[in-house]
């Protein structure tokens, strides 16, 4: 079944410590992405990477680490750094094709800080 | 910098009234935009994108590069309809930047 998979779904961490939150897609894209979803404030773009070994930072990135050693995979850190953990995180992967581009969205993990 | 703004966090409207949710944006350059919904307890699904000029599920939205708008429209709302749409804009200047809104939910009242 092809995709995009997060894990875990439900994490829940204390103050100060680090988490990675997993993504990993066979879909054979180049570009991956996280995003944090918010109530009231949408998705805010945390990083980006549009081929291994290269990424970009987000509107949002302090407080968050990310790899892309490999195609099918770009792990997020949340680091200790960051103020307001608890959230909702998508990530997602795109194509460039004939008939434009597409954006897909894996079921999300939540996290807990507490 | 790329923005995009939707005005509205909340639009409620009786089944089978005309529903617009709106989209500005900012960029500099020609943009390519989309919408995106997401439906009680689902992930987020592409719903259109401009250069399709399509209507999917009964909705349309047109580009209009003079008002910076990409409003989505649709002539009878449905009760399935009811969901969280967002607009996004995909930056093609180099990282494949995609930004979003943030977001409209859209309440069909039966």
């Amino acid at each position: 079944d092809g995709g995009i998979t997060q894990s875990p779904k439900y994490l829940f961490r204390k103050e100060g410590q680090n988490v990675t939150l997993s993504c990993e897609q066979n879909l054979n894209h180049d570009a991956m992405y996280w995003y944090r979803q918010d109530p009231g404030q949408g998705l805010r773009l945390i990083y980006y990477s549009q081929i291994v070994n290269d990424f970009q930072k987000g509107d949002i990135a302090e407080g968050y680490s990310v790899s892309r050693e490999k195609k099918e995979s770009f792990p997020l850190t949340v680091t200790s750094a960051q103020k307001n953990p608890t959230a909702f995180y998508l990530c997602a992967s795109s194509r460039q094709g004939s008939s434009g581009n597409t954006i897909y969205f894996g079921e999300g993990s939540w996290l807990t800080v507490v | 910098a790329q923005r995009v703004t939707q005005p509205e966090k909340l639009l409620s409207v009786f089944k089978g009234a005309p529903v617009e949710l709106k989209c500005n944006y900012s960029y500099s350059g020609s943009p390519e935009l989309f919408w995106y919904v997401q439906y009680s307890r689902q992930r987020l699904q592409l719903l259109l994108r401009h250069i399709s000029r399509e209507s999917i599920k009964g909705f349309t939205a047109d580009l209009n590069k003079g008002e910076t708008s990409f409003h989505l429209k649709k002539p009878f709302a449905q009760e399935e309809d009811s969901a969280m749409y967002y607009c996004a804009l995909w930056d093609l200047r180099g990282y494949q930047k995609v930004t979003f809104g943030t977001g409209t939910k859209l309440q069909v009242i039966p």
